[in-house]
């Protein structure tokens, strides 16, 4: 079964709102990432969030988990054009760690 | 330093031709990860390489997949008898393998068309 599942699938809106995507995963996780990827080409790394840890923050990002209802969100607070791309949750399994797995993404527009 | 770089960034091929697509990681990385993507998909993952250990194929799709890491470094993964449905484009990451901290570099991508 497919681990990370983001959600929405898509999601449009203006420039200076937030933007939350979701993601849900099935099985025990040692860390949960972020990553985005703009244009069909290589994703870049956004942020690591540990199995203990509930919330973290980077800049304008700001990331949850909840492992008892094993799901996570990415919070993008006043956004920009720039944000426009696509955004994936990848999980490392506890049961094979070193090897993430990665949902369909969301992708996010962001009108000027 | 240099990140992952992947050759060729574009590769237009024949129905039934073999390819080869090649992965520079960083160096030193530990972990290589071959994904594939389709337009508009998510990563689907295809092969895993960590350190000296048997690698992880369970994401081939078919026989006609193949990938090998030589030396612990480059890595080339290979399509044979290619079909249409080959047509992706093939991304390759790397990571230091760290307990806790995979964090994945990708390289640009290789796109590849099958005619």
């Amino acid at each position: 079964s497919q681990q990370g599942e983001e959600d929405p699938q898509a999601l449009s809106i203006q420039e200076g709102e937030n933007a939350t995507m979701n993601c849900s995963y099935k099985t025990s996780i040692n860390n949960l990432q972020w990553y985005r990827q703009n244009s069909g080409r290589g994703l870049v790394h956004l942020i690591l969030i540990r199995s203990n840890e509930r919330e973290k923050h980077s800049g304008r990002l700001r990331v949850t988990l909840d492992t008892s209802k094993k799901s996570s969100s990415l919070l993008i607070t006043a956004s920009r054009a720039a944000d426009t791309a696509s955004y994936f949750c990848a999980t490392d399994a506890r049961t094979n760690a070193g090897k993430s797995t990665f949902g369909d993404g969301t992708t996010l527009t962001v009108k000027p | 330093g240099a990140g992952v770089s992947q050759s060729p960034s574009n590769k237009v091929t024949e129905k039934g031709k073999d390819v080869e697509l090649r992965c520079d990681p960083i160096s030193g990385h530990t972990a290589l990860y071959w994904y594939r993507q389709s337009l508009g998909q998510g990563l689907e993952f295809l092969i895993y390489f960590q350190g000296n250990s048997a690698p992880d194929k369970s994401g081939l799709p078919s026989d006609r997949f193949s990938a090998e890491r030589t030396g612990g470094s480059v890595s080339t993964l290979t399509i044979q008898r290619t079909q249409q449905e080959d047509s992706a484009v093939y991304l390759c990451a790397s990571s230091g393998g760290l307990a806790g901290n995979n964090e994945q570099f990708f390289g640009p991508g290789t796109r590849l068309t099958v005619l």
